[in-house]
């Protein structure tokens, strides 16, 4: 089955440093990945979507400065937080799109990121 | 926009079924599924409806009324390790195809 892995696992900064998260589909190719962010107890809220070769869409109310999205291959995305906060601290999930496979997408693991 | 709708929370028997309800609106309607969430984990893919009607996949099963913006679904045979979040998403043609999901249901199986 197609896998995304999502790197890191989990990760713990200080305030105003900025922290980058991999996402990686390993046997397909994904022109779409999308970014999701959950806080406890709530669910997925998408972020933004990330297209390869081209700027990301983001959703309303989420800052594109702050979270900046690269998607430069058909295999990788990245989100990275900037000058991060505490009221950033959530647990982001990637997910990808199999160009040939449309009817679902695939997650990765997620990462836990919690500001100082 | 959407606004998709699930319970809460759900607590259930061991051995027992029981049914998670789902309702949705959206403007481009372009599939639902249902994913199942353990704490601190990535969701895993549960099933997939496009058309109105019941997909069974062993002890799950899933049905779609496209008409009235309703889904179950239905597990059978519960086990402890059904315990956990239950997402219902909803997939739109005119954004993307991002899936967008409901609160999700917490659901509890006690011996």
């Amino acid at each position: 089955g197609a896998v995304v892995s999502q790197h890191p696992s989990w990760v713990i900064c200080k305030s105003g440093t900025s922290v980058k998260i991999e996402c990686r589909s390993l046997d397909f190719q994904a022109t779409t990945m999308f970014w999701y962010r959950q806080f406890p107890k709530q669910s997925l809220m998408l972020m933004a979507t990330s297209n390869e070769g081209s700027k990301a869409t983001y959703e309303q109310g989420v800052e594109k400065d702050k979270f900046l999205i690269n998607h430069a291959s058909l295999t990788l995305s990245t989100l990275t937080v900037t000058s991060a906060h505490p009221e950033d601290s959530s647990f982001y999930i990637c997910s990808a799109r199999d160009n040939w496979r449309n009817e679902k997408l695939f997650f990765g693991s997620g990462t836990q990121l919690s500001v100082l | 926009g959407q606004n998709i709708d699930q319970p809460t929370e759900m607590t259930a028997t061991e051995g027992a079924i029981v049914q998670i309800n789902c309702t949705y609106q959206t403007s481009g309607f372009n599939g639902l599924f249902w994913y199942q969430q353990h704490a601190g984990e990535a969701p895993t893919f549960l099933s997939y409806n496009v058309l109105d009607g019941l997909e069974e996949k062993g002890r799950f099963s899933s049905f779609l009324s496209r008409s009235k913006g309703y889904s179950y679904l239905l597990l059978k045979e519960l086990q402890m390790k059904d315990s956990a979040s239950y997402l219902c998403a909803v997939r739109d043609g005119d954004s993307g195809y991002a899936l967008n999901f409901g609160k999700g249901t917490s659901l509890l199986v006690t011996p």
